[in-house]
């Protein structure tokens, strides 16, 4: 079973809304988190990540994500979204028993109309 | 972009025939790694390199071949292409002071008839 989850497959706004994008994981020890992004025919990038500190983590680009340990969640947000974040979005865990290997989760591809 | 480059970008093999794919690097990165990126599924590691000859299995292995001999190539063999090896190939590099901070190749859209 797919241990990082991302519920929303796919997600369409108008610019100027507002975006979360969520993302859960199932694992109960030390985890470090992040979200990639991929635009339309390049590789992926890294947005933001989550080592320890501050659970509310600020990413390039106007993106941000919150660790809530409780809900095992690490959703991402941007407060008004542009025709330029049109993407997929990949969250991705890294396990404390998993050597360097981060899991990451199905996407979520993200279109944004003008 | 970091120095990461991966050959051929794209690539139609028939069914049953080898299939080789590089991934290069300039960083003089310790670690890397193949995914393969498939809808719904996202990216899922197929093998994983610590250094030079020193491979590993991740999580979707059958069927594929990983070689290291120098620091800068990672190679991925697929023996025998099968139509479900069609996909998008993703190489990953990362550096010891920080192992788990990808930075990833273009990508290799490889298809199977």
């Amino acid at each position: 079973a797919q241990s990082v989850s991302q519920h929303n497959h796919h997600v369409i706004l108008s610019e100027a809304a507002s975006l979360e994008l969520g993302c859960n994981y199932s694992y109960g020890g030390t985890v470090n988190l992040f979200w990639y992004v991929q635009y339309p025919g390049q590789h992926l990038q890294l947005l933001l990540k989550y080592f320890s500190g501050d659970p509310l983590v600020k990413g390039i680009k106007g993106f941000e994500a919150e660790f809530i340990k409780s809900k095992f969640s690490f959703n991402l947000r941007k407060p008004s979204v542009q025709w330029s974040d049109t993407a997929e979005y990949f969250c991705a865990v890294k396990r404390d028993n998993a050597g360097n290997m981060l899991t990451f989760g199905g996407g979520t591809r993200l279109m944004v109309k003008p | 972009d970091a120095g990461i480059t991966q050959s051929p970008r794209h690539k139609v093999t028939e069914t049953g025939t080898p299939v080789t794919l590089r991934c290069h690097q300039t960083e003089n990165h310790r670690y890397m790694y193949w995914y393969r990126q498939d809808p719904g599924h996202g990216l899922r590691l197929i093998h994983y390199s610590y250094g030079v000859k020193d491979t590993d299995k991740g999580e979707v292995s059958d069927g594929y071949s990983v070689s290291r001999s120098k620091t800068e190539d990672f190679l991925l063999t697929l023996e025998s292409a099968t139509s479900s090896q069609t996909s998008v190939y993703f190489c990953a590099i990362s550096e010891s002071r920080d192992p788990i901070v990808y930075t990833f190749g273009s990508g290799t859209r490889l298809t199977v008839v």
